[in-house]
């Protein structure tokens, strides 16, 4: 099992260009979750999904977009990217939240907005 | 914001037992108490979790004090590759993960 996978490693981006971010599990896992992590920060829930079609917004949600049309895949968008989004994106998955359930994470997406 | 707090820092020498707190000061009868860590900016990597009992696992052992406000995970006999951030998080079925700065680990040869 190659676990949470996340595409691509690094990106550089222009100030108003757009990209999108892919997610893929191969683990069956109902929920799936979109962090940023900053510089000496904790990781902050961007958006996460419960299941196939279903999204929610988590705790920094302004300025992306997320879709969860297959279970296995999770993406996440930037339809205007700022230098305020400069930052370092984690993928995770699990069963449905907590109770026992560990999230697993992928390895993340260094992205540089100029 | 996290509902744990951890110091900031610790040391620890190799071979030697590393002992991170954390307090749940606010933690409720169904949540769980886990603990993450993150080695040098790649994803955060699961370590363990319990409820109510001590839990001990090929990584680690997790105390939990009898009323649930503090916990205490244990690596047995430190190496240089658990230098990491190590995060605790209380959590609920259902509920997000939330995490807060951590304690950052490390382990001096």
């Amino acid at each position: 099992n190659a676990g949470v996978t996340q595409t691509p490693k690094f990106r550089v981006l222009k100030t108003g260009q757009s990209m999108t971010l892919l997610c893929a599990q191969d683990m069956n896992h109902e929920y799936m979750y979109w962090y940023r992590q900053d510089p000496g920060m904790g990781l902050r829930l961007i958006h996460y999904s419960v299941g196939e079609g279903t999204t929610a917004k988590g705790e920094v949600p302004d300025g992306y977009n997320v879709s969860r049309l297959k279970k296995q895949n999770f993406l996440l968008g930037l339809e205007s990217a700022a230098p305020s989004q400069t930052s370092v994106y984690f993928c995770a998955s699990s069963y449905p939240a907590g109770g026992g359930n560990e999230q697993f994470f992928g390895p993340g997406t260094r992205l540089t907005v100029l | 914001d996290a509902k744990t707090t951890q110091p900031p820092s610790m040391d620890c020498a190799e071979g030697r037992a590393a002992n991170l707190p954390c307090n749940h000061s606010t933690i409720s009868g169904n949540e769980y108490v886990y603990w993450y860590r993150q080695i040098h900016s790649q994803g955060p990597q699961y370590i363990i979790h319990g409820l109510k009992n001590n839990e001990t696992n090929e990584m680690a052992s997790l105390i939990i004090t009898e009323d649930r406000k503090s916990s205490t995970l244990i690596l047995p006999h430190a190496t240089l590759r658990d230098t990491a951030v190590y995060y605790c998080i209380d959590v609920t079925y259902g509920q997000n993960f939330v995490f807060g700065p951590g304690t950052r680990l490390s382990v001096l040869p």
